[in-house]
């Protein structure tokens, strides 16, 4: 079966650490999405790729950055420059504008 | 900036009852709405999807409907059971001028008593 696949689903980062979550997709879609979920908030928008070897940030970008070099893999690196990174990673993607979005299972970060 | 909210945030019922959540948008100029299930600590999962020509989509028990003019949507589950306790999510898709992407509303928690 098709679908997105995130690891690991839990990841512990020391101060001054960067750390990277995998989104891997069999979808054969062309857009991905990294969102953060926060208790209690919506989830805000990382950044996104529309197609390969593009990306674009989104809504709280700062102290994360991302690579699209296939259309199956978009990884998210949280780099030591993230001062509150403890929080609930969601990976998306989808087919087209017209279509909805697929949810990966996420990546639980937590900063010790 | 699209702004959406979700009201309750909250919602406890006793099994059987139908249940309304209720979802709000304040740029109608949206390409699609997205109503999503979480379970805690899991994804999201897709429950329907409305195109913003459609008033209304349905898959079993769930029925969604839109109103863009307004800026509303309700998502309508009926005889509700123990295994819809979750926290329910509505999104809404931008139209080209915002690149198609999604805004989201914080959610609606979802107890049913059995």
């Amino acid at each position: 079966d098709g679908g997105i696949t995130q690891s690991p689903k839990y990841l512990f980062r020391k101060e001054g650490q960067n750390v990277t979550l995998s989104c891997e997709q069999n979808l054969n879609h062309d857009a991905m999405y990294w969102y953060r979920q926060d208790p209690g908030q919506g989830l805000r928008l990382i950044y996104y790729s529309q197609i390969v070897n593009d990306f674009q940030k989104g809504d709280i970008a700062e102290g994360y950055s991302v690579s699209r070099e296939k259309k199956e893999s978009f990884p998210l690196t949280v780099t030591s420059a993230q001062k509150n990174p403890t929080a609930f990673y969601l990976c998306a993607s989808s087919k087209g504008a017209n279509y909805g979005y697929t949810f990966g299972s996420g990546t639980r970060l937590t900063v010790v | 900036k699209q702004e959406v909210t979700q009201i309750p945030a909250a919602l406890s019922v006793p099994e059987g009852e139908n249940l309304v959540l209720n979802c709000s948008f304040t740029d109608s100029a949206i390409y699609n709405l997205q109503w999503f299930r979480q379970d805690p600590g899991k994804g999201l999962t897709s429950l329907l999807l409305i195109q913003s020509s459609q008033r209304e989509q349905t898959s079993g028990r769930l029925n969604a409907s839109l109103d863009k003019s307004s800026g509303r949507s309700t998502l309508y589950i009926a005889a509700s059971q123990p295994g819809d306790s979750a926290t329910y999510l509505c999104a809404v898709r931008h139209d080209p001028r915002g690149d198609y992407k999604l805004s989201f509303g914080a959610g609606t928690t979802v107890t049913v008593r059995a």
